[in-house]
């Protein structure tokens, strides 16, 4: 069964920090990572995603998240974070054995500080 | 271009009566997708269409029931809804159910059953 951990529900930092957030994965092949974003009442944006070939993946707004197959994570960083980042974001996995629907975590909720 | 429509944005409907949610997009897309969002929740799938087939159903009950009239179009018809029915219903579509495809989501129908 395909699963997504994202261990913090809520993180604060102060504009202009560094940004790391958490994703875990379970998945029994080659998963399919991807991260959205959903600021409040919206739909979800894709951020950036994970096919396959380089770890490194670089996405919009300035994101990018590094795939680690040996501790099953693909976080998502950003060097400088601005005001407009703060939303909530879900990181998801997808692949053959589930018709490539999408199972996503239950969400990081960011909140950035003046 | 790649929007994908959803109408309308709000929706308050009683539990007596029928109501359709509309979803559109112009990609080309093959896969269209519904989901349901709870407050402070990740979006949970509903359905999903490929080739204007039902593909996927997640055991939704049958007062939810999808059309896709055409490859750019999706339709959910609501008829004898709960209160606990009441979400954000999102839309999305991908390139297809084959591969590893992102997903493109609407900005949502906020739904209100009383």
């Amino acid at each position: 069964a395909q699963s997504v951990t994202q261990p913090d529900i809520h993180i604060t930092v102060s504009e202009g920090a560094s940004l790391e957030l958490r994703c875990n994965y379970s998945y029994g092949a080659t998963p399919y990572l991807f991260w959205y974003v959903q600021s409040p009442g919206q739909g979800l944006q894709l951020l950036l995603k994970y096919f396959s070939g380089d770890t490194l993946v670089q996405g919009i707004k300035g994101f990018e998240a590094e795939f680690k197959r040996s501790q099953s994570s693909f976080n998502l960083r950003k060097p400088s974070v601005h005001w407009s980042d703060a939303a909530e974001y879900f990181c998801a996995v997808g692949g053959p054995n589930s018709g490539y629907a999408l199972n996503f975590g239950k969400g990081t909720s960011l909140l950035v500080t003046p | 271009d790649t929007e994908v429509t959803q109408t309308p944005k709000h929706l308050v409907m009683g539990m007596t009566n029928k109501k359709s949610l509309k979803c559109e997009q112009h990609m080309g897309h093959r896969a269209m997708y519904w989901y349901k969002q709870k407050a402070k929740k990740p979006p949970e799938l509903m359905f999903v269409y490929s080739y204007e087939k039902l593909s996927i159903n997640e055991s939704v009950p049958s007062r939810f029931s999808p059309e896709c009239p055409n490859s750019s179009l999706l339709n959910l018809h609501l008829h004898a809804l709960q209160p606990e029915d009441s979400a954000l219903y999102l839309c999305a579509s991908s390139r297809g159910l084959a591969g590893p495809y992102e997903q493109y989501f609407g900005p949502g129908t906020r739904l209100t059953v009383t």
